[in-house]
């Protein structure tokens, strides 16, 4: 059971170059999301999916987009890299967003230059 | 939207004192979960607490929930060198869950 899997681990990007963050979960969740992680600003929520076909927005959703076409699989695309979005980005996924724990991945370290 | 704001944002403690981080939501939360990340680690889920007044424990830790159900607290007795992370509280609203900024525990042997 591998739980959710995310790849690269590491990624270094130049300012303007394109790339999509793989996340993946073998547990059944409906729910999944990405988080980008900074110095002092805890965990942000940048996308959303309550279950296949269906995506939403966080808090900073700029600069990212997001497709659930399984429910397996919610990979995370930066249209144009900045150096603002160089940041840990953790995909996490659960049963339901009401009542059950997020189970996370690794995360993905991503610096744009 | 929906906030949620934790404090203290860093706590320092010498191993063997106590410590307590505190959790508070702009809205009335359904449940209220606990995680903890270890340093170069992810996010790993603690505990999560649902009744209005509930208090739980986990060995050393004693996590509450307010009557009003929008605010809580972790507390961990007697700290150890295997306690260091960074604690985060989190609460659903709107069909997502929204994470506190967390407090980073150092311990001073």
């Amino acid at each position: 059971n591998a739980g959710v899997t995310q790849t690269p681990k590491f990624q270094v990007l130049k300012t303007g170059q394109s790339m999509t963050l793989q996340c993946a979960q073998d547990m059944n969740h409906e729910y999944m999301s990405w988080y980008r992680q900074d110095p002092g600003m805890g965990l942000r929520l940048i996308h959303y999916s309550v279950g296949a076909g269906i995506t939403d927005q966080g808090e900073v959703p700029n600069g990212y987009n997001v497709s659930r076409s399984t429910t397996e699989d919610f990979p995370l695309r930066l249209l144009s890299a900045a150096p603002s979005q160089t940041s840990v980005y953790f995909c996490a996924s659960s049963y339901s967003e009401e009542n059950s724990p997020l189970h996370f991945g690794n995360g993905t370290r991503l610096t744009v230059t | 939207g929906q906030q949620v704001m934790q404090i203290p944002q860093y706590q320092h403690v010498q191993e063997g004192e106590d410590f307590t981080t505190y959790c508070n939501s702009s809205t009335t939360l359904s449940n209220i979960q606990w995680y903890k990340q270890r340093p170069g680690g992810h996010p790993v889920f603690l505990i999560q607490l649902v009744k209005s007044g509930e208090v739980k424990k986990q060995k050393r830790l004693t996590f509450q929930f307010g009557e009003a159900k929008k605010n809580s607290s972790l507390h961990i007795t007697a700290t150890q060198t295997t306690d260091v992370g960074t604690y985060f509280c989190a609460g659903p609203g709107d069909d997502k869950i929204i994470f506190g900024k967390g407090t980073r525990l150092h311990i001073l042997p």
